[in-house]
């Protein structure tokens, strides 16, 4: 099983600022097959970026993603209030798994 | 409105079974395989298994193998899970969520979640 592991696990930052949240795959995931999510409390999670940097439909383009092998990225260019949620990112080109999830809060 | 609505709030005892219900729509339905995925309070997210809708094919992760079961009915576009011989761990908040069947797996829409809480 690919054992995601995501970092930091709490960041704390201000609107406008650029957030950098990291995903490290145990082993190289096959095709590039990762995905982020954007969850708020109480909702289900929101697709944000498949094939580690293809953004979904309707997704700002201050969302991007990178990375390939076993390092990704999600970044956000300048945070709005709204982008203030948890995010997971899961890889599906070995059966399923998610990371913990990076919790992106107001500071 | 392209949606899957699941089923509400269950309390079960140990060692009962329980059967969350996923109903889409504004889609078509046989497009898509339908995942199931958990996540307990405070923790990370678990993918349990799937069903494709034509084939009836199904997967589960080995961890649940045996005590979990995905069922369809196409007719009316909704999908099951049932968990069996619940155990307090299994209190989490259930997640089905669809994946093109002719495309890349990730999960492009997710149900608002049923919480399951299994108490004595």
């Amino acid at each position: 099983e690919i054992v995601l592991t995501q970092s930091p696990g709490t960041l704390s930052l201000s609107p406008g600022e650029r957030a950098t949240l990291s995903c490290r795959a145990s082993q190289s995931v096959s095709s590039n097959y990762l995905a982020w999510y954007q969850q708020k409390p109480g909702q289900a999670p929101r697709l944000l970026i498949y094939g580690a940097s293809s953004r979904a439909t309707g997704i700002p383009d201050r969302f991007s993603g990178s990375g390939s092998g076993t390092d990704f990225t999600l970044t956000i260019s300048r945070l709005e209030p709204e982008d203030f949620a948890v995010y997971h990112c899961h890889q599906y080109g070995s059966s399923h798994t998610f990371g913990q999830g990076t919790k992106l809060e107001i500071k | 409105q392209v949606q899957l609505v699941q089923s509400g709030a269950e309390v079960k005892k140990p060692g009962a079974s329980v059967k969350v219900s996923c109903t889409a729509s504004g889609y078509t339905f046989t497009s898509y395989d339908i995942n199931w995925v958990r996540q307990a309070t405070g923790q990370g997210l678990e993918w349990m298994g799937w069903m494709n809708p034509n084939s009836a094919n199904t997967g589960y992760a080995q961890k649940f193998q045996g005590r979990v079961t995905i069922t369809m009915n196409t007719s009316i576009s909704t999908a099951y899970i049932e968990l069996s011989s619940l155990k307090s761990e299994d209190t989490a908040v259930y997640f089905c969520a669809r994946r093109l069947i002719r495309g890349e797996k990730y999960f492009d829409l997710w149900g608002r979640g049923t919480l399951i809480t299994v108490s004595s």
